[in-house]
């Protein structure tokens, strides 16, 4: 059975350019979460989606990030214009409804904004 | 809010030897708690979780977790380390208004 898959896994581009990342959940799941992992401020959720719609996005750092589901089998994380402190690996993660149902990770994308 | 503290940054043990690796909550209402691991360049995995039962509670690789509700701790375990186990290990809880919050994370170290 196919785990959550991101791509790119890489992404290197300099700064005031789109970076589009994208997110497929393993299939049947209803929740889709969105990731930043750093050294310095660790693992963040930025945004999660039940049954493709939006429920938290609080942890969005400001416009420039937006995130889209358009349908049950595909997410987008797109940042415009991109800038060097957006550099960090960037998780989708996706379960099953439910306060109670563990989420499963993708092995993610690592951004580098030079 | 709820949180999750992990108390080390990094624990080292010597192959063989029986682990701990500490997490505390806060969170109103009833837990649900759940360990992670994650090894270099890869997603996080799920261990185990505990929602209600027995304290108790057997994962992967031979993890096990027990509940501790008047100390407000949820410790990792596992008798024997391999060196195999060395990776970050994630402690999260949820079960609050807000969604899952995630540990900073514990480097494990097993040395042969």
């Amino acid at each position: 059975d196919a785990g959550v898959i991101q791509s790119p896994r890489h992404e290197v581009t300099e700064m005031g350019q789109e970076v589009t990342l994208r997110c497929k959940p393993i299939s049947g799941h209803n929740s889709l979460f969105w990731y930043r992992q750093t050294m310095m401020r660790g693992l963040e959720l930025l945004i999660y989606f039940n049954n493709n719609v939006p429920i938290d996005d609080s942890g969005m750092p400001e416009d420039r990030f937006s995130a889209k589901m358009p349908n049950a089998s595909f997410s987008t994380l797109k940042i415009q214009p991109s800038e060097p402190r957006d550099s960090a690996v960037y998780f989708c993660a996706s379960s099953l409804l439910g306060r109670d149902q563990p989420q499963h990770f993708g092995d993610g994308t690592r951004l580098s904004i030079l | 809010a709820q949180s999750v503290a992990q108390p080390e940054d990094q624990v080292n043990v010597a192959e063989g030897n029986p682990l701990t690796v500490k997490c505390t909550y806060s969170v109103s209402g009833n837990p649900y708690l759940f360990w992670y691991v994650q090894y270099p360049n890869r997603g996080l995995q799920f261990l185990l979780k505990y929602i209600t039962g027995d304290n108790l509670v057997k994962g992967s690789y031979g993890f096990e977790a027990e509940f501790n509700k008047s100390q407000t701790s949820f410790h990792l375990k596992k008798p024997s380390a391999l060196v195999s186990d060395s990776a970050l290990y994630f402690c999260a809880v949820g079960g609050g208004a807000d969604g899952l919050t995630f540990g900073k994370g514990t480097h494990l170290i097993i040395q042969p």
